[in-house]
Protein backbone atom coordinates (compact mmCIF):
# COMPACT_ATOMS: atom_id res chain seq x y z
CA UNK A 1 0.00 0.00 0.00
CA UNK A 2 1.23 3.30 -0.73
CA UNK A 3 2.32 5.69 2.51
CA UNK A 4 3.64 8.61 1.01
CA UNK A 5 1.52 10.90 -1.39
CA UNK A 6 3.43 13.54 -3.37
CA UNK A 7 2.55 16.66 -4.67
CA UNK A 8 1.66 18.32 -6.75
CA UNK A 9 2.13 14.76 -9.46
CA UNK A 10 4.05 16.97 -12.00
CA UNK A 11 5.81 20.30 -12.05
CA UNK A 12 7.64 22.28 -14.82
CA UNK A 13 9.34 25.50 -13.77
CA UNK A 14 11.84 27.50 -15.41
CA UNK A 15 16.03 26.94 -15.02
CA UNK A 16 16.93 28.76 -11.89
CA UNK A 17 13.57 29.44 -10.12
CA UNK A 18 12.68 27.04 -7.11
CA UNK A 19 11.22 24.00 -6.92
CA UNK A 20 8.92 22.40 -3.63
CA UNK A 21 7.66 19.12 -3.67
CA UNK A 22 5.45 17.59 -1.02
CA UNK A 23 4.32 14.33 0.97
CA UNK A 24 1.84 13.33 3.34
CA UNK A 25 2.02 10.08 5.11
CA UNK A 26 -0.40 8.00 7.19
CA UNK A 27 1.44 6.42 10.04
CA UNK A 28 4.06 7.08 12.80
CA UNK A 29 8.12 6.96 10.96
CA UNK A 30 11.77 6.50 12.21
CA UNK A 31 12.41 8.57 9.42
CA UNK A 32 11.84 10.00 6.00
CA UNK A 33 13.71 9.75 2.87
CA UNK A 34 13.39 11.62 -0.59
CA UNK A 35 15.13 9.62 -3.70
CA UNK A 36 15.44 10.86 -7.13
CA UNK A 37 14.96 8.71 -10.39
CA UNK A 38 15.95 10.01 -14.21
CA UNK A 39 14.07 8.47 -16.65
CA UNK A 40 12.96 4.75 -16.13
CA UNK A 41 16.40 4.07 -14.13
CA UNK A 42 17.58 3.50 -10.07
CA UNK A 43 16.64 5.43 -7.52
CA UNK A 44 19.60 8.20 -6.05
CA UNK A 45 19.27 8.54 -2.40
CA UNK A 46 19.11 11.94 -1.83
CA UNK A 47 18.52 12.94 1.72
CA UNK A 48 16.79 11.37 5.27
CA UNK A 49 15.71 13.34 7.53
CA UNK A 50 14.74 11.74 11.15
CA UNK A 51 11.39 11.74 12.67
CA UNK A 52 12.54 13.96 15.73
CA UNK A 53 14.35 16.54 13.24
CA UNK A 54 12.13 19.48 11.73
CA UNK A 55 14.05 20.00 8.88
CA UNK A 56 17.69 19.50 6.91
CA UNK A 57 19.94 20.89 4.28
CA UNK A 58 22.33 19.08 2.04
CA UNK A 59 23.76 21.53 -1.00
CA UNK A 60 20.73 23.24 -2.95
CA UNK A 61 18.00 20.61 -1.06
CA UNK A 62 16.06 21.30 2.01
CA UNK A 63 13.90 19.10 3.65
CA UNK A 64 11.53 19.56 6.10
CA UNK A 65 9.13 17.46 7.78
CA UNK A 66 5.96 17.81 10.40
CA UNK A 67 5.40 14.70 12.38
CA UNK A 68 2.15 16.50 13.57
CA UNK A 69 0.82 17.00 10.05
CA UNK A 70 2.57 13.91 8.87
CA UNK A 71 4.16 15.55 6.14
CA UNK A 72 7.44 16.68 4.35
CA UNK A 73 8.71 18.50 1.74
CA UNK A 74 11.91 18.91 -0.40
CA UNK A 75 12.61 22.35 -1.82
CA UNK A 76 15.46 22.41 -4.47
CA UNK A 77 17.09 26.04 -4.98
CA UNK A 78 18.34 27.62 -8.65
CA UNK A 79 16.99 24.45 -10.24
CA UNK A 80 19.04 23.48 -13.36
CA UNK A 81 17.76 21.46 -16.33
CA UNK A 82 19.74 18.38 -15.02
CA UNK A 83 16.82 18.13 -12.00
CA UNK A 84 14.79 17.02 -14.62
CA UNK A 85 13.85 13.59 -12.71
CA UNK A 86 11.08 12.26 -10.58
CA UNK A 87 10.94 13.04 -7.14
CA UNK A 88 9.86 10.39 -4.56
CA UNK A 89 9.26 10.59 -0.92
CA UNK A 90 9.94 7.45 1.22
CA UNK A 91 9.14 6.67 4.91
CA UNK A 92 10.72 3.88 7.08
CA UNK A 93 8.98 2.41 10.25
CA UNK A 94 12.30 1.24 11.35
CA UNK A 95 10.84 -2.52 11.14
CA UNK A 96 13.13 -3.14 8.18
CA UNK A 97 10.13 -5.42 7.25
CA UNK A 98 9.69 -3.85 3.15
CA UNK A 99 12.64 -1.30 3.57
CA UNK A 100 10.64 1.58 2.63
CA UNK A 101 7.10 2.66 1.40
CA UNK A 102 7.45 5.17 -1.57
CA UNK A 103 4.70 7.18 -2.75
CA UNK A 104 3.67 7.66 -6.25
CA UNK A 105 6.34 10.77 -6.95
CA UNK A 106 6.35 13.99 -8.21
CA UNK A 107 7.48 14.25 -11.97
CA UNK A 108 9.56 17.47 -12.10
CA UNK A 109 10.73 18.96 -15.50
CA UNK A 110 13.36 22.24 -15.70
CA UNK A 111 12.65 24.15 -18.52
CA UNK A 112 15.98 25.87 -19.53
CA UNK B 1 33.45 0.45 -3.93
CA UNK B 2 30.85 -1.62 -6.70
CA UNK B 3 27.02 -0.44 -6.31
CA UNK B 4 24.08 -2.74 -6.70
CA UNK B 5 23.89 -4.75 -9.85
CA UNK B 6 20.89 -5.90 -11.43
CA UNK B 7 20.78 -8.34 -14.68
CA UNK B 8 19.70 -8.31 -17.27
CA UNK B 9 18.84 -4.65 -17.98
CA UNK B 10 16.15 -5.82 -20.37
CA UNK B 11 13.72 -8.88 -20.86
CA UNK B 12 11.45 -9.72 -23.30
CA UNK B 13 9.43 -12.49 -22.87
CA UNK B 14 5.65 -13.90 -23.79
CA UNK B 15 2.43 -15.12 -21.60
CA UNK B 16 2.96 -17.68 -19.93
CA UNK B 17 6.80 -17.77 -19.91
CA UNK B 18 9.42 -17.26 -16.78
CA UNK B 19 11.46 -14.63 -16.30
CA UNK B 20 14.93 -14.65 -13.68
CA UNK B 21 15.77 -11.80 -12.86
CA UNK B 22 19.55 -11.74 -10.92
CA UNK B 23 20.94 -8.51 -8.53
CA UNK B 24 23.67 -8.65 -6.57
CA UNK B 25 23.90 -6.13 -3.71
CA UNK B 26 26.74 -3.98 -2.17
CA UNK B 27 29.66 -5.58 -0.48
CA UNK B 28 28.90 -5.88 3.21
CA UNK B 29 24.85 -5.26 2.49
CA UNK B 30 23.19 -8.48 3.68
CA UNK B 31 19.16 -7.42 3.16
CA UNK B 32 18.28 -7.15 -0.56
CA UNK B 33 14.59 -6.06 -1.48
CA UNK B 34 12.74 -6.26 -4.35
CA UNK B 35 10.01 -3.65 -5.69
CA UNK B 36 8.18 -3.28 -8.91
CA UNK B 37 7.65 -0.35 -10.83
CA UNK B 38 4.36 -0.46 -12.97
CA UNK B 39 4.70 2.40 -15.99
CA UNK B 40 3.76 5.54 -14.24
CA UNK B 41 3.02 4.14 -10.48
CA UNK B 42 5.49 4.25 -7.47
CA UNK B 43 7.41 1.55 -6.26
CA UNK B 44 5.42 -1.37 -5.00
CA UNK B 45 7.56 -3.79 -2.32
CA UNK B 46 7.43 -7.20 -3.89
CA UNK B 47 9.99 -9.46 -1.46
CA UNK B 48 12.78 -8.97 1.69
CA UNK B 49 15.61 -11.32 1.78
CA UNK B 50 18.08 -10.64 4.53
CA UNK B 51 20.46 -13.52 5.84
CA UNK B 52 19.82 -15.97 3.21
CA UNK B 53 16.12 -15.94 4.33
CA UNK B 54 12.86 -14.38 3.18
CA UNK B 55 11.81 -11.90 6.36
CA UNK B 56 8.38 -10.71 4.11
CA UNK B 57 6.50 -10.35 0.91
CA UNK B 58 4.52 -7.80 -0.36
CA UNK B 59 0.66 -8.10 -2.09
CA UNK B 60 2.46 -10.53 -4.88
CA UNK B 61 0.69 -14.08 -6.29
CA UNK B 62 3.18 -17.10 -4.93
CA UNK B 63 3.61 -16.95 -8.71
CA UNK B 64 6.28 -14.65 -7.93
CA UNK B 65 9.29 -15.59 -5.94
CA UNK B 66 12.84 -15.39 -5.23
CA UNK B 67 15.78 -16.15 -3.15
CA UNK B 68 19.02 -15.24 -1.49
CA UNK B 69 22.10 -17.02 -2.05
CA UNK B 70 25.15 -17.30 0.84
CA UNK B 71 26.70 -14.60 -1.31
CA UNK B 72 24.14 -12.03 -0.80
CA UNK B 73 22.78 -12.27 -4.29
CA UNK B 74 19.42 -12.95 -5.02
CA UNK B 75 17.27 -13.98 -7.60
CA UNK B 76 13.63 -12.90 -8.71
CA UNK B 77 11.56 -15.65 -10.11
CA UNK B 78 7.88 -14.54 -12.25
CA UNK B 79 6.31 -17.76 -13.16
CA UNK B 80 3.61 -18.07 -15.67
CA UNK B 81 3.93 -14.51 -16.81
CA UNK B 82 1.00 -12.09 -17.14
CA UNK B 83 0.86 -8.84 -19.70
CA UNK B 84 0.49 -6.61 -16.31
CA UNK B 85 3.66 -7.77 -14.96
CA UNK B 86 5.53 -5.71 -17.28
CA UNK B 87 7.30 -3.39 -15.62
CA UNK B 88 10.53 -2.10 -14.28
CA UNK B 89 11.91 -4.55 -11.37
CA UNK B 90 14.15 -2.70 -8.94
CA UNK B 91 16.62 -4.39 -6.35
CA UNK B 92 17.95 -2.61 -3.40
CA UNK B 93 20.04 -3.29 -0.43
CA UNK B 94 20.56 -2.27 2.99
CA UNK B 95 23.07 -3.14 5.70
CA UNK B 96 21.02 -5.24 8.02
CA UNK B 97 22.27 -3.24 11.36
CA UNK B 98 19.07 -1.42 12.61
CA UNK B 99 16.90 -2.84 9.63
CA UNK B 100 16.89 1.20 9.03
CA UNK B 101 18.11 3.92 6.86
CA UNK B 102 19.19 4.38 3.76
CA UNK B 103 18.65 1.62 0.56
CA UNK B 104 20.98 1.24 -2.34
CA UNK B 105 19.31 0.72 -5.79
CA UNK B 106 20.43 -1.25 -8.96
CA UNK B 107 19.52 0.64 -12.35
CA UNK B 108 16.77 -1.99 -12.30
CA UNK B 109 15.62 -5.03 -15.22
CA UNK B 110 12.66 -3.79 -17.46
CA UNK B 111 10.28 -6.69 -18.06
CA UNK B 112 8.46 -6.39 -21.45
CA UNK B 113 5.79 -9.84 -21.68
CA UNK B 114 3.98 -9.75 -25.06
Amino acid sequence: SQQGEEDPQALSIQEGENATMNCSYKTSINNLQWYRQNSGRGLVHLILIRSNEREKHSGRLRVTLDTSKKSSSLLITASRAADTASYFCATDNGGGADGLTFGKGTHLIIQP
Amino acid sequence: EAGVTQSPTHLIKTRGQQATLRCSPISGHTSVYWYQQALGLGLQFLLWYDEGEERNRGNFPPRFSGRQFPNYSSELNVNALELEDSALYLCASRKTSGRTGELFFGEGSRLTVL
